[in-house]
């Protein structure tokens, strides 16, 4: 079946402007997580929706960073006045049970390169 | 909460040659350790993971992982890698209540003709 899938897969944007970026999980999985990943960096862990549950917004950078997901599917992340230490890679995740699963597979997609000029 | 060390940011390696990739681990629970790749341009996958029973963990593409409890380790190894196994490798942890997962910094591995 089809795999995570994310858009736009490249994204130039001036210093000051909004960006929405876009994931489509895996059918069935009700687990979405969010992650930053910076040129020489690990994987930092932004945001983490599961069902209807209240997200887990502990890794957002600042107020800047927003993130939804309607219907327990799609996700955008939104990132509001954009500055330079934004530019990375955003990976988007997905898993079947998430944080009540311990240990299962987290499935990625491919991400979002964001450069802020 | 748990962390993870990647000491070796960049390995070059040989074709056909072996090559361990470490990976070290704190925690203070007990934890899940994984391994995922990322080819260029592309979203991690996961390689192999170790969840409990046998320490030693095989994945795909021939890898093959160690958990070592006294030693906090969890290298992972390959006999002889490819030109096809030049990849970022990511080390992560989450603890077995699964409420938080810890990725490392990533090791680039770049395998010689």
């Amino acid at each position: 079946g089809a795999g995570v899938s994310q858009s736009p897969s490249n994204k130039v944007t001036e210093k000051g402007k909004d960006v929405e970026l876009r994931c489509d999980p895996i059918s069935g999985h009700t687990a979405l997580y969010w992650y930053r990943q910076s040129l020489g960096q690990g994987l930092e862990f932004l945001i983490y929706f599961q069902g209807n549950s209240a997200p887990d917004k502990s890794g957002l950078p600042s107020d800047r960073f927003s993130a939804e997901r309607t219907g327990g599917s799609v996700s955008t992340l939104t990132i509001q006045r954009t500055q330079q230490e934004d530019s990375a890679v955003y990976l988007c995740a997905s898993s079947v049970g998430g944080r009540g699963s311990p240990g299962e597979t987290q499935y990625f997609g491919p991400g979002t390169r964001l450069l802020v000029l | 909460a748990q962390s993870v060390t990647q000491l070796d940011s960049q390995v070059p390696v040989f074709e056909e040659a072996p090559v361990e990739l470490r990976c070290n681990y704190s925690s203070s629970v007990s934890v899940y350790l994984f391994w995922y790749v990322q080819y260029p341009n592309q979203g991690l996958q996961l390689l192999l993971k170790y969840l409990s029973g046998s320490t030693l963990v095989k994945g795909i593409n021939g890898f093959e992982a160690e958990f070592n409890k006294s030693q906090t380790s969890f290298h992972l190894r390959k006999p002889s890698v490819h030109i096809s196994d030049t990849a970022e490798y990511f080390c992560a942890v989450s603890s077995n209540t699964g409420n938080q997962f810890y990725f490392g910094t990533g090791t680039s591995l770049t395998v010689i003709p």
